[in-house]
């Protein structure tokens, strides 16, 4: 695609709920990386796929905090039981290898995600 | 461990001014550095990044950057401010040799006067 793409855009959910984010990346990228962005601070990462494998998933939150990807495209970040503090702009990058390469990670607009 | 600090967490510069957004950085050696850039509304964009050679970067937007190791510090400057600047401003770290973490700032919000 064009860019990597985020669905959706706005999510309103209640605390409790589970609630499921989609990253599309840019096509043929190997690697995606999600982010959280709470209000007014800077990116905390938070995974990353280096094709359909994450090899590091300490950087997830909580046992509530899943993701997977599949076919080395869509990826899907899974929030159980959402509580308050979940709240934040979740990004998604691609790039065409790993991070630590000199790739050049691509972000989607993000998912806004507020927990009522 | 790695950490980035952006020591400014907002600046204010008139239209047409220089600019300089402060970085600094905790690394064992040589890390890759990137400056992002997110205008309101949209998604983070990359405006310059360095890894090796030439201690001054060239991006886009008329952007320049300067790695000094002794400082440990990568500022990001640019010699007139354009009204379409304001936005937040990102500095981040990456891991050489294989690493995948990007540790990014808590970011510097710029707003341009008339």
């Amino acid at each position: 695609g064009a860019g990597v793409s985020q669905s959706p855009s706005n999510k309103v959910t209640e605390k409790g709920k589970d609630v499921e984010l989609r990253c599309d990346p840019i096509s043929g990228h190997t690697a995606l990386y999600w982010y959280r962005q709470r209000l007014g601070q800077g990116l905390e990462f938070l995974i990353y796929f280096q094709g359909n494998s994450a090899p590091d998933k300490s950087g997830l939150p909580s046992d509530r905090f899943s993701a997977e990807r599949t076919g080395e495209s869509v990826s899907t970040l899974t929030i159980q039981r959402t509580q308050q503090e979940d709240s934040a702009v979740y990004l998604c990058a691609s790039s065409w290898r790993l991070a630590g390469s000199t790739d050049t990670q691509y972000f989607g607009p993000g998912t806004r995600l507020t927990v009522l | 461990a790695q950490s980035v600090t952006q020591p400014d967490i907002h600046i204010t510069v008139s239209e047409g001014a220089s600019l300089e957004l402060r970085c600094n950085y905790s690394y064992g050696a040589t890390p890759y550095l990137f400056w992002y850039v997110q205008s309101p509304g949209q998604g983070l964009q990359l405006l310059l990044k360095y890894f090796s050679g030439d201690t001054l970067v060239q991006g886009i937007k008329g952007f320049e950057a300067e790695f000094k190791r002794s400082q440990s510090s990568f500022n990001l400057r640019k010699p007139s401010v354009h009204w379409s600047d304001a936005a937040e401003y990102f500095c981040a770290v990456g891991a050489r040799g294989g690493g995948f973490k990007t540790i990014f700032g808590a970011g510097t919000r710029l707003f341009v006067k008339a």
